[in-house]
């Protein structure tokens, strides 16, 4: 079992819409969780970053975890073509890039 | 620009021949990774280097060397490259004050081994 699981899609919205993006883990230990965003041919870039549970809310973006179901989300509103990329989940036990487990993305289109 | 730059941006290479990604990083950043991504697989460490003049193996460390001579380089060396090395690899840097790992990227070097 991957340590942590993502829908690849691909997921096609069109503009307006409120995106969910989904990611499951299998460590109780997890305990910092991100969200890079990965444009097509560009490295990816951190988006939002979580300690622990709870929600966190950055503009149009919104980050859950949700510790006990083990399962993390990231959710877009009023959805933009410029969102289009692919969306990465990461999560860790320890402090330290070295201990990063990443899922393997989800790549988003939103439809003008 | 401050961040990670990589080089060459894309490579073609045959079998067997020897090949270095380079990355340099202007942040001062203690940390730096080397990581490669794969359609369906994701990222995946090769190896890291929490400060310089050290380095560890991450997930996938075979086929791979890296050093650490100062804070701003971290080149990857492919002694003898095989197919199974095309991907892109992506070279990254952190502060690594701790706090869970928050990552720099660079804009990635493609690699096709025929």
């Amino acid at each position: 079992q991957k340590e942590v699981e993502q829908d690849p899609g691909p997921l096609s919205v069109p503009e307006g819409a409120i995106v969910s993006l989904n990611c499951t883990y299998s460590n109780s230990a997890f305990q910092y969780f991100m969200w890079y965003r990965q444009y097509s041919r560009k490295g990816p870039e951190l988006l939002m970053y979580t300690y622990s549970s709870g929600n966190k809310e950055d503009g149009r973006f919104t980050a859950q975890v949700d510790k006990s179901s083990k399962y993390i989300s990231l959710f877009i509103r009023d959805s933009q073509p410029s969102d289009s990329a692919t969306y990465l989940c990461a999560m860790s036990a320890k402090s330290g890039a070295n201990n990063l487990f990443f899922g393997t993305g989800t790549r988003l289109t939103v439809i003008p | 620009i401050a961040g990670i730059t990589q080089a060459p941006t894309s490579q073609i290479l045959a079998a067997g021949r020897r090949m270095t990604l380079r990355c340099t990083q202007d942040m001062r950043h203690n940390a730096m990774y080397w990581y490669r991504q794969d359609l369906g697989l994701g990222l995946r460490l090769i190896h890291y280097s929490n400060t310089a003049g050290t380095t560890g193996k991450g997930e996938v460390p075979d086929g791979y060397s890296v050093s650490r001579a100062n804070t701003d380089d971290f080149p990857l060396t492919l002694a003898s490259a095989v197919p199974s090395q095309t991907s892109v690899y992506f070279c990254a840097s952190s502060d690594y004050a701790g706090g869970g790992g928050e990552l720099f990227f660079g804009e990635g070097s493609r690699l096709t081994v025929l």
